[in-house]
């Protein structure tokens, strides 16, 4: 079955400080994996997107790395903001012949971070 | 200023009522996608259209309809024959349909029945 699980469901940390956020899954056959910011309320923003040949991608204070062998992503923020509380989303995306390519979707993770 | 615009922002919905979300978009882009999120789940596709005059059923497309007369707007009805309808609903939009392309997405629209 073709899940995407993300970890933890939730984070707080302090201004300034680093984290990682955790994706692994189980969708294939793999195209790419995004990584999507959704502020309370808002439309999900794309970070980054990286394909099977691709293991790391900077935005920024974001760095998302992907191991296609393990099939697990990560996305490490640096130096932390309060702008950056919001729910980040995994998103995977699977190749079907010539139809769509199907996007399966983690529940997020919620990170809040303090002053 | 660019992008895409749901309306509205707030939406309440009586029993047996069919409403309609507006989803416009600006980018020229050809795929439009409709989304559900309810609170801690990952969003679900409800229907997705690659081209003007063409749309296809998600994974969740009972209750809902829609339709792609122009290629900038792709409005959801939500009929009384959702029978959960409150959600945050979510359209987006992309160049194509394959490969790497981005999916951007509007502010979303909050469905609540009264």
């Amino acid at each position: 079955k073709n899940q995407v699980e993300q970890s933890p469901q939730s984070l707080i940390i302090l201004e300034g400080k680093n984290c990682t956020l955790q994706c692994n899954y189980t969708v294939s056959p793999f195209s790419n994996l995004r990584w999507y910011k959704q502020d309370t309320g808002r439309g999900p923003v794309s970070l980054t997107i990286m394909t099977f040949s691709e293991n790391t991608k900077s935005n920024g204070r974001y760095t998302a790395t992907l191991d296609a062998d393990t099939k697990q992503s990560s996305l490490h923020i640096t130096a932390s903001q309060l702008s950056d509380s919001a729910s980040y989303i995994c998103v995977v995306s699977a190749q079907r012949g010539s139809t769509l390519g199907r996007l399966y979707f983690g529940r997020g993770t919620q990170l809040t971070v303090w002053p | 200023d660019g992008g895409i615009t749901q309306s509205p922002k707030y939406l309440f919905r009586k029993e047996g009522q069919n409403v309609t979300l507006s989803c416009e978009q600006n980018l020229n882009h050809d795929a439009m996608y409709w989304y559900r999120q309810d609170p801690g789940q990952g969003l679900r596709l409800i229907y997705y259209s690659q081209i003007v005059n063409d749309f296809q059923k998600g994974d969740i497309a009972e209750g809902y309809s829609v339709s792609r007369e122009k290629k900038e707007s792709f409005p959801l009805t939500v009929t009384s024959a959702q029978k959960n309808p409150t959600a945050f609903y979510l359209c987006a939009s992309s160049i194509g349909w394959r490969g790497k392309n981005i999916q951007y997405f509007g502010a979303g629209t909050r469905l609540s029945v009264l």
